[in-house]
């Protein structure tokens, strides 16, 4: 069965600081996608990052880079530099058979100042 | 503003009731996703339309319905509403399918008591 693993109920990161939040996966699909969503306290999912399993490189949108190690089936979100409108939750999500996707439970990252 | 559009944005009902949440997709998208955010299940996949018909199904109960009309616009229906039924509810909207992740509304919290 596909699953998507965050094992970092909670983080926290000093303002300006990187952090790295952890995801694993599993599944036996050759083509997949990983993505990464935030969602503020207001509620909203925002899109950040996504990478396909064929893709060699990792993905970067600004800030955010995602350290895609595809023998490990791991695909960590790396935040640099650190701002306080950075604090949120933090899904990783998987796209399943059917254009679903599957999401983990979620890290929830408080950046201090 | 993501471009998908979620009515209402809260809504408070009692057990036994029957609400209905809408959705209108970003322009130019054919495929609707509805999800469930609760406390102890996380997000959950519910229903996928394209193009107004039915494309896949994941853990929606049978007192919850949806459907897409042919303007796009797709509506969630939830009748005999128990208090477990609380909770965030995305409609989300993509091209195609899903495999490059989609655009999530804000939400609709709904709250039964």
């Amino acid at each position: 069965a596909q699953k998507i693993t965050q094992t970092q109920p909670g983080m926290f990161v000093q303002e300006k600081e990187a952090v790295t939040l952890d995801c694993t996966y599993d599944t036996s699909d050759q083509s997949y996608g990983l993505f990464w969503y935030k969602q503020p306290s207001s509620g909203e999912m925002i899109f950040l990052i996504y990478q396909g399993s064929y893709d060699e490189q990792n993905a970067t949108e600004g800030r955010y880079s995602l350290n895609f190690q595809k023998a490990r089936k791991s695909a960590n979100l790396v935040i640099s530099a650190s701002q306080l409108g950075d604090s949120a939750m933090y899904f990783c999500a998987m796209s399943a058979q059917g254009g679903k996707l599957i999401f983990g439970q979620g890290t929830e990252l408080s950046v201090k100042p | 503003d993501s471009g998908v559009t979620q009515t209402p944005k809260h809504l408070i009902t009692a057990t036994g009731q029957r609400v209905t949440l809408r959705c209108s997709p970003r322009s130019g998208d054919l495929s609707v996703y509805w999800y469930q955010q609760s406390l102890d299940q996380g997000l959950q996949f519910l229903i996928q339309y394209y193009n107004g018909e039915e494309r896949a199904k994941g853990n929606i109960l049978e007192r919850f319905s949806a459907q897409q009309f042919p303007d796009l616009h797709s509506e969630l229906n939830l009748s005999s509403l128990e208090l477990g039924d609380s909770a965030l509810y995305f409609c989300a909207s993509s091209a195609w399918g899903g495999d490059y992740g989609y655009t999530f509304g804000s939400g609709t919290r709904l709250t039964v008591v």
